[in-house]
């Protein structure tokens, strides 16, 4: 993989209920993966920096996981609430020298009241 | 706590003109300043980047420039712009710190229209 993936593209989901989506990344040179949410008519809200295989993170409701070995995060949302409704970027950091994050195109997740 | 100021939220322009793209940074020093370009359809990509006053890198040959002319001012600017500068421009901090990969804090952006 040689860009930042995410699927699916968009999302509907039962207000309650689970849900989970996947970001890949180049596994080569890697330094660390960040998770955004963007909700509408706001500014991108970092919620996750990850660096370790198997790191697993939470958030409230909100949960990741990171396997750097085959370039994975999953992004895990439990019991969705109408808020939950946003755009979730991820976005890779290679460890050459700079800060220059590569984004994916995002998971539009809608909450179905 | 510290904030970020993006301006304008909205600009139309014609082709051709100048432009001028603003962004402060207050509540800390010496931050990491990125500018970022979401185009229809596509994710963010990094247009510029900063870690010093004066010090800027360019990720992507384009039709734009930026200057940090102040350790916590951050502008994009064009001489003449093209219909294909048109999208969602995004501003950006971050700690600079001896940890490579500190989480971003975005502005609220600008959305430019180019007739």
């Amino acid at each position: 993989i040689l860009n930042v993936e995410q699927s699916p593209q968009s999302l509907h989901v039962q207000e309650g209920d689970s849900t989970n989506f996947t970001c890949s990344f180049p596994s080569s040179n890697f330094y660390a993966l960040h998770w955004y949410r963007w909700e509408t008519a706001k500014s991108p809200e970092a919620l996750f920096v990850m660096t370790l295989n198997g790191d697993e993170k939470k958030k409230g409701r909100i949960s990741a996981t990171l396997n750097t070995k085959e370039g994975y995060s999953y992004l895990y949302i439990k019991g969705s609430q109408p808020e939950d409704s946003a755009t979730y970027l991820c976005a890779s950091l290679s460890n050459f020298g700079n800060e220059k994050l590569t984004f994916g195109t995002g998971t539009r997740l809608t909450i179905i009241p | 706590s510290q904030t970020i100021h993006q301006w304008p939220a909205t600009l139309v322009q014609p082709v051709g003109s100048p432009l001028s793209l603003e962004c402060t940074v207050e509540g800390t020093s010496n931050p990491n300043l990125y500018w970022y370009r979401q185009a229809a359809g596509r994710g963010l990509q990094l247009l510029f980047y900063s870690v010093g006053i004066g010090q800027i890198s360019s990720e992507v040959p384009q039709n734009l420039s930026a200057s940090r002319p102040q350790d916590r001012q951050f502008i994009l600017s064009s001489k003449k712009l093209l219909l294909s500068d048109s999208g969602f421009y995004l501003c950006a901090w971050s700690v600079r710190s001896g940890v490579k990969g500190q989480p971003q804090h975005f502005g609220d952006g600008t959305r430019l229209s180019i007739l």
